[in-house]
C-alpha cells in the first residue's frame, strides 16, 4: 500500500474553506485516493475518491496534483459539524475486486466560531 | 449506499470470556471487513470475511483469537475470544459492493473488558 502523510491537526473558522492536504508520493498508477472522516464515537464516513482528475460531490472537492503525489480535500464552507478526524487513504485493490483500506493517523480538523 | 447494523453497540465483558459481534447489511455485498480501533488510535484491519471461504487475517491477528463467520452475502460475525483488558476497543464492520465502490462502515461495537 502507498503510504500517506497528513498533518496531525488543523483549525478552520466556521464558514471558511477547509483545505486538508495529503502526501502520497509512492502511489501507483492504478491506486485511487479515498477520503473518509470520523466524527467522535461514530464509524468512518466516506467523503470522496478519485484517480487523477479532480472530483466534486455534495460534501467536498478533491484536487489531485498532476503527478498524483499529493491531494487536497476541500470543504468549501466548513461548519461546526465538520469537526472530525479526516483520513486520506490510498486503495489497494484485492484480486477479484473489492477495496482493502489501510488507515493512517489522519488530520484532526477543528472548526471554530 | 449500504446500511450496516452492528450488534451490540457496546458491551462490558469480564476477562476470559468471549464476545460475538454481529454485522447485518441491508443488501448483498461481496466483501466484508472487520477493523479494530484502540483508544485514541486509527483503524487497523483485522481480517477480510469472504462468503463461502475462510477469512483472510492480517499480520498480528489469528483465527483462534478472532474467529469470523460469513454464512451469506448480508451477514457476518466476529468473535473476540479469551478477552483481556487489551482487547478493549471499538470493533467496526465495513462492506463494499464491488470493484471501486466506496467502503462503508457500521457505527461499531465499543467493547470494555474488566
Amino acid at each position: 500500500d502507498a503510504k500517506t502523510t497528513q498533518p496531525p491537526s488543523m483549525d478552520c473558522a466556521e464558514g471558511r474553506a477547509a483545505n486538508l492536504p495529503c502526501n502520497h508520493s509512492t502511489i501507483s498508477g492504478n491506486e485511487y485516493v479515498y477520503w473518509y472522516r470520523q466524527i467522535h464515537s461514530q464509524g468512518p464516513q466516506y467523503i470522496i475518491h478519485g484517480l487523477k482528475n479532480n472530483e466534486t460531490n455534495e460534501m467536498a472537492s478533491l484536487i489531485i496534483t498532476e503527478d498524483r503525489k499529493s491531494s487536497t480535500l476541500i470543504l468549501p464552507h466548513a461548519t461546526l459539524r465538520d469537526t472530525a478526524v479526516y483520513y486520506c487513504i490510498v486503495r489497494v485493490a484485492l484480486t477479484g475486486g473489492g477495496n482493502k483500506l489501510t488507515f493512517g493517523t489522519g488530520t484532526q480538523l477543528k472548526v471554530e466560531l | 449506499s449500504a446500511v450496516i447494523s452492528q450488534k451490540p453497540s457496546r458491551d462490558i465483558c469480564q476477562r476470559g470470556t468471549s464476545l460475538t459481534i454481529q454485522c447485518q447489511v441491508d443488501s448483498q455485498v461481496t466483501m466484508m471487513f472487520w477493523y479494530r480501533q484502540q483508544p485514541g488510535q486509527s483503524l487497523t484491519l483485522i481480517a477480510t470475511a469472504n462468503q463461502g471461504s475462510e477469512a483472510t487475517y492480517e499480520s498480528g491477528f489469528v483465527i483462534d483469537k478472532f474467529p469470523i463467520s460469513r454464512p451469506n452475502l448480508t451477514f457476518s460475525t466476529l468473535t473476540v475470544s479469551n478477552l483481556s483488558p487489551e482487547d478493549s476497543s471499538i470493533y467496526l464492520c465495513s462492506v463494499v459492493g464491488g470493484y471501486n465502490s466506496p467502503l462503508h462502515f457500521g457505527n461499531g461495537t465499543r467493547l470494555t473488558v474488566t
